[in-house]
């Protein structure tokens, strides 16, 4: 049990929709990043969020994009969904001072049809 | 730039044996490295990290691993594998320094664990 909660945990959308996904922080972390894991893959880095502005970003086009709010809880969001999208979406969060300890979430599982 | 190479996708080993799974670093900066268990249908739990003290580094579960330097790995290890362990492993590496949540992992290992 890591204390970081994600919802959905499964959820399936259409070629061209948005989706939102959402990630609760283990109490008082400041830091929450979001990846992407597709099928047979390790997972790969998409942002990153520090007291609620983003400060670093992977390789992912801009229709990713994210928030965090004052309680430290963060969103995901996906425009214009493509098939590829298709993957396990991981929420970590971490506490600057923890010497980089990062604490994963169970992800949400997101099917593009 | 870092990366983090895993060799072999997927490893088989008898219960009691010894579990050797294998990684390689690449990093411009002295690294932090992990290693994170990922259950079937879960997300990843940390077995143990490494952030520039002892290069033998002790985790959960029985698992450790050792950080060469020269050799830029951080191979993990348990000397008696256990059902339980059946699992894909995954190496991540990360810059040193306070903010550096950036997480750069390997393709992953899948140990199976035969009885």
């Amino acid at each position: 049990e890591t204390g970081v909660t994600q919802s959905p945990t499964h959820l399936i959308k259409t070629r061209g929709q948005q989706v939102t996904l959402r990630c609760s922080s283990q109490s008082g972390h400041n830091t929450v990043s979001w990846y992407q894991q597709a099928l047979g893959q390790g997972p790969q880095f998409i942002f990153q969020y520090y007291r609620e502005e983003e400060n670093g970003r992977g390789n992912f086009p801009p229709r990713f994009s994210g928030l965090q709010f004052p309680n430290y809880s963060s969103e995901l969001n996906v425009n214009a969904l493509e098939l590829d999208d298709s993957a396990l979406y991981l929420c970590a969060s971490s506490l600057a001072s923890s010497g980089n300890t990062i604490y994963f979430g169970e992800g949400s599982w997101l099917t593009v049809v | 730039a870092q990366s983090v190479t895993q060799l072999g996708s997927h490893v088989s080993v008898s219960e009691g044996a010894l579990v050797l799974l294998r990684c390689n670093y690449s990093s411009s900066v002295p690294p932090y490295l992990f290693w994170y268990v990922q259950y079937p249908n879960q997300g990843l739990q940390l077995l143990l990290k490494y952030t520039s003290a002892a290069t033998l580094v002790k985790g959960i579960n029985g698992f450790e691993a050792e950080f060469k330097k020269s050799e830029t790995s951080f191979h993990l290890t348990k000397p008696s594998a256990h059902m339980s362990d059946a699992a894909e492993y995954f190496c991540a590496v990360s810059r040193s320094g306070a903010g550096s949540y950036q997480l750069t992992f390997g393709k992953g290992t899948k140990l199976s664990v035969i009885p």
